[in-house]
């Protein structure tokens, strides 16, 4: 596509429940980054994809949080047993390549735990 | 750690009036820096960004200089619009490095 594509674009669950947030980057952006964004807040790193791997998760709030690349392109950010404090827009972007070029953001998932 | 401040907004202009947006960093190595903006509605776009000191970045009229003996990155526009109204980012990240440390954001509204 055109752009990085997030879905759902507004997501709301019960705490407790298991959501999953899909980031579909620009083609051929080997570089892939999830950030969350509180209200009032920067977005805050969450973890980088290099390819399929995650070369640095170290933004990663606990071990509910996790992340998957499997083919290098489309991402998948999944949260169990959600908490009222996971509310937020988590934002994905992509760069052709790790560390060099702009990276592109996608518009983010309203995450919105009741 | 590395760190970004910035000005607290919001910040309410009338149009052609000057902007300025300042933004302090922490930070070790040469980080490059950048100002990114989101519009209503829209995704972060970068804006404009330097990646060593003295360096001067620009675009659609706004400037930001690299300052490293203030450790500072403030956004400059001579005069501003009403389609400038948006949120205003700093951010830096270390050389050659992915994770980008962004500021908290300043909330700019342009009145016509």
């Amino acid at each position: 596509g055109a752009g990085v594509s997030q879905t759902p674009s507004n997501k709301v669950t019960e705490k407790g429940k298991y959501v999953e947030l899909r980031c579909d980057p620009i083609s051929g952006h080997t570089a892939l980054y999830w950030y969350r964004q509180s209200l009032g807040q920067g977005p805050e790193f969450l973890i980088y994809f290099q390819g399929t791997g995650a070369a640095d998760d170290s933004g990663l709030p606990n071990d509910r949080f996790f992340a998957v690349r499997p083919e290098g392109s489309v991402s998948t950010l999944k949260i169990q047993r959600t908490e009222r404090g996971d509310s937020a827009v988590y934002l994905c972007a992509s760069s052709l390549k790790g560390g060099e070029g702009e990276a592109f953001f996608g518009q983010g998932t309203r995450l919105t735990v009741v | 750690g590395n760190s970004v401040t910035q000005m607290e907004g919001p910040v309410t202009l009338s149009e052609e009036a000057f902007l300025t947006i300042n933004c302090t960093y922490t930070a070790t190595g040469y980080p490059s820096l950048f100002w990114y903006v989101q519009y209503p509605g829209e995704g972060l776009q970068l804006l404009l960004k330097a990646t060593k000191a003295d360096d001067k970045g620009s675009n659609k009229g706004f400037e930001a200089t690299y300052r490293k003996e203030t450790t500072s990155f403030h956004l400059e526009k001579g005069s501003v619009q009403v389609s400038d109204s948006a949120v205003y980012f700093c951010a830096l990240s270390n050389t050659g490095g992915f994770k980008t440390i962004f500021g908290a954001g300043t909330r700019l509204f342009v009145k016509a």
